[in-house]
């Protein structure tokens, strides 16, 4: 079966400050994945996704870059923090096929606080 | 792009209620997804249905492409379903619904 994993779980850091949060997929190949932000309690919004290692679409201009170096390994990442940078970061994965936005199933997410 | 508008909003019920939850969307979609956000944040999977009446257990979801709406319904609430229920539509992009929190009282 398959797992998907995130880390660290909860992240404090101050603004100005560089971000790395790292999603990992276990029991597929060549999946479709996502990271999506989630702000107040409500709403997802996509930020981005890949098809395959090295490809990168992004959703929404921002403060932050993703970057799938593995196969099954997707990271987020922000050199300077901003305090609207605050949220709950979820990464999703999907199986391949042509559509990219097949049925999507989600990792356990990072609550990610800026002072 | 597609609008997607969950209702209601908010929804309390007392345990062992029935509860229908909606799902508008503004174009015709590809795939259409709920979704149960647990109070710890976790997104559980609950339907994948673009089309037609799914169901597991004392949920069953059913989707009306032509008519742009999809229903989610809850027989005999427990506590534990109370949280966020969130749709996702999908056209070339996917869109989800600002969410319906539920609470179940016991």
């Amino acid at each position: 079966s398959q797992t998907i994993h995130q880390w660290p779980a909860t992240l404090v850091q101050p603004v100005g400050s560089p971000l790395s949060l790292e999603c990992t997929v276990e029991g597929t190949s060549n999946p479709n994945l996502y990271w999506y932000r989630q702000a107040a309690g409500r709403g997802l919004q996509l930020l981005f996704y890949s098809v395959g290692i090295g490809q990168i679409s992004s959703e929404v201009p921002q403060n932050l870059s993703a970057s799938r170096p593995q196969d099954r390994q997707f990271i987020l990442s922000s050199k300077k923090l901003l305090l609207s940078d605050s949220g709950f970061y979820l990464c999703a994965w999907s199986r391949h096929t042509g559509n990219p936005y097949n049925e999507q199933f989600f990792g356990p997410g990072t609550r990610l606080t800026v002072l | 792009g597609i609008q997607v508008e969950q209702s209601p909003p908010d929804l309390i019920l007392q345990e062992g209620a029935n509860s229908t939850l909606r799902c508008n969307f503004s174009d015709s979609v590809n795939n259409l997804q709920w979704f149960h956000q647990n109070p710890w944040g976790q997104l559980i999977n609950l339907f994948y249905i673009p089309s037609g009446t799914k169901q597991n257990g004392r949920l069953s979801a059913t989707t009306v492409a032509t008519e742009r709406y999809s229903l989610l319904y809850i027989s005999s609430s427990q506590t534990t379903d109370s949280g966020v229920y969130f749709c996702a539509a999908q056209d070339d992009k996917i869109i989800f619904g600002k969410g319906t929190r539920l609470h179940i009282l016991p």
